[in-house]
């Protein structure tokens, strides 16, 4: 079975001011790593995957994710957050099986102060 | 990329009633998933729905409460019967493509008075 762990629940930063959200896993198979992000009243977005390849992953809005296995963590940052990146932010994984269900970590409410 | 048309995309319902939510998916494919997503709240799975079979619920769902259909490779109901207030949620489903994201609807709001 696998889990996913987001330490922080509410995180408050100051416009500009560099940001990292926690997350970490655990999972006794390998596994697909995904940030997704929920804009206040909107749907499920995704933000970043790991798939494969390279451990460093990009999004177009600025943000990167790092994986990392020996830890089992796939932290989010971005270097100067804009008042349009409040959002709550969940992080996800998924068993490299093709059709296994996504499980989300309980999220994190990034709310980005002027 | 992939297109998930999930409807209604809200409604209010009185408590006692149900309401059917509909997934439209633009491939075909084996498995949907339909979560739920509390106010506040992460999003939780209800069930796994394979085409020509019944669904597979994770614990603390039944089927009686949520009935599940899949009657082909594109499409899929999930009921939400005789509701009350704590069944205000948001309801997406969502299916996976091999080696990639899982692709999810924009959601259904439900609010139960």
């Amino acid at each position: 079975a696998q889990s996913v762990t987001q330490l922080d629940s509410q995180v408050p930063v100051f416009e500009e001011a560099p940001v990292e959200l926690r997350c970490n896993y655990s999972s006794s198979v390998s596994v697909y790593l995904f940030w997704y992000v929920q804009y206040p009243n909107q749907g499920l977005q995704l933000l970043l995957k790991y798939l494969s390849g390279s451990t460093l992953v990009e999004s177009i809005n600025g943000f990167e994710a790092e994986f990392n296995k020996s830890q089992t963590s796939f932290h989010l940052r971005k270097p100067s957050v804009h008042i349009s990146d409040t959002a709550e932010y969940f992080c996800a994984v998924r068993p490299k099986t093709s059709y296994d269900k996504v499980i989300f970590g309980p999220g994190t409410s990034l709310s980005v102060i002027p | 990329s992939a297109v998930i048309s999930q409807k209604p995309s809200r409604d209010i319902c009185q408590r006692g009633t149900s309401l059917t939510i509909q997934c439209q998916v633009d491939s075909q494919v084996t498995m949907m998933f339909w979560y739920r997503q509390q106010p506040g709240q992460s999003l939780t799975l209800i069930a796994t729905a394979n085409q020509g079979s019944e669904a597979t619920y994770e614990s603390g769902f039944v089927i009686d409460k949520f009935p599940i259909s899949r009657p082909n490779l594109t499409f899929s109901t999930l009921t939400v019967s005789n509701m009350s207030p704590e069944d205000s949620s948001i309801y997406l489903c969502s299916y996976n493509r091999q080696n990639t994201e899982a692709f999810f609807g924009q959601g259904t709001r439900l609010t139960v008075v």
